[in-house]
């Protein structure tokens, strides 16, 4: 079983604050990385799909960095709004559509 | 173009019977995966079909066990329920050769 981690669990922002939130996997067997916003009695929907060490993906007030060496990506959300106020999920992929997920990060903009 | 659909929405259960979900992929996305969330869980993998083949599996007691059909169309099955299988079932589907999952609504599946 693959450790994704994902920090902070939850949090709370302002209208307006940008926030980050980060994604720890291994290091090792790196296929893809997965983003996914998951709102509330909604589908999880993907933002983004990142293979590159180095990559930077951007959709928006979102974006995402990848660094495949140290097992890490970041998503930023710049000037959140409140319907930027969702569960965000990133997943290591190794390979063969196999998707291990972390927990989430658990966002809330405050109007 | 439609999205993804699961059906049933949700459903009640008790110990010891089994369950059918049913998953429609989009339309031309020939490979469909299986997901149980649990809480305090992430998405924990199944399985994965395509061209109605298994093509991957993930840590799951036999209880566990899906198809495909020739439309593309998944079904999972649960047999033998245990209080612990009640969860949120989603399935996603991706064209072949692309790196995308989509997600459907899920079905939501309680173990009485």
């Amino acid at each position: 079983i693959l450790n994704v981690e994902q920090s902070p669990q939850s949090l709370h922002v302002q209208e307006g604050d940008s926030t980050n939130f980060t994604c720890s996997f291994p290091s090792s067997n790196f296929y893809a990385l997965h983003w996914y916003r998951w709102e509330t009695a909604k589908s999880p929907e993907a933002l983004f799909v990142m293979t590159l060490n180095g990559d930077e993906k951007k959709k928006g007030r979102i974006s995402a960095t990848l660094n495949t060496k140290e097992g890490y990506s970041y998503l930023y959300i710049k000037g959140s709004q409140p319907e930027d106020s969702a569960t965000y999920l990133c997943a290591f992929e190794t390979g063969a559509n196999n998707l291990f997920f972390g927990t989430g990060t658990r966002l809330t903009v405050i109007p | 173009k439609a999205g993804v659909t699961q059906t049933p929405r949700y459903l009640i259960k008790t110990r010891g019977q089994q369950v059918t979900l049913s998953c429609s992929p989009i339309s031309g996305h020939r490979s469909v995966s299986w997901y149980q969330q649990t809480p305090g869980q992430g998405l924990q993998f199944l399985f994965e079909y395509f061209s109605e083949t298994q093509r991957n599996k993930g840590n799951f007691p036999g209880r566990f066990s899906g198809r495909q059909f020739s439309n593309s169309r998944s079904e999972m099955n649960v047999s033998t329920l245990e209080l612990g299988d009640s969860a949120l079932y989603l399935c996603a589907s991706h064209r072949d050769g692309t790196d995308t999952q989509y997600f459907g609504p899920g079905t939501r599946l309680t173990v009485l």
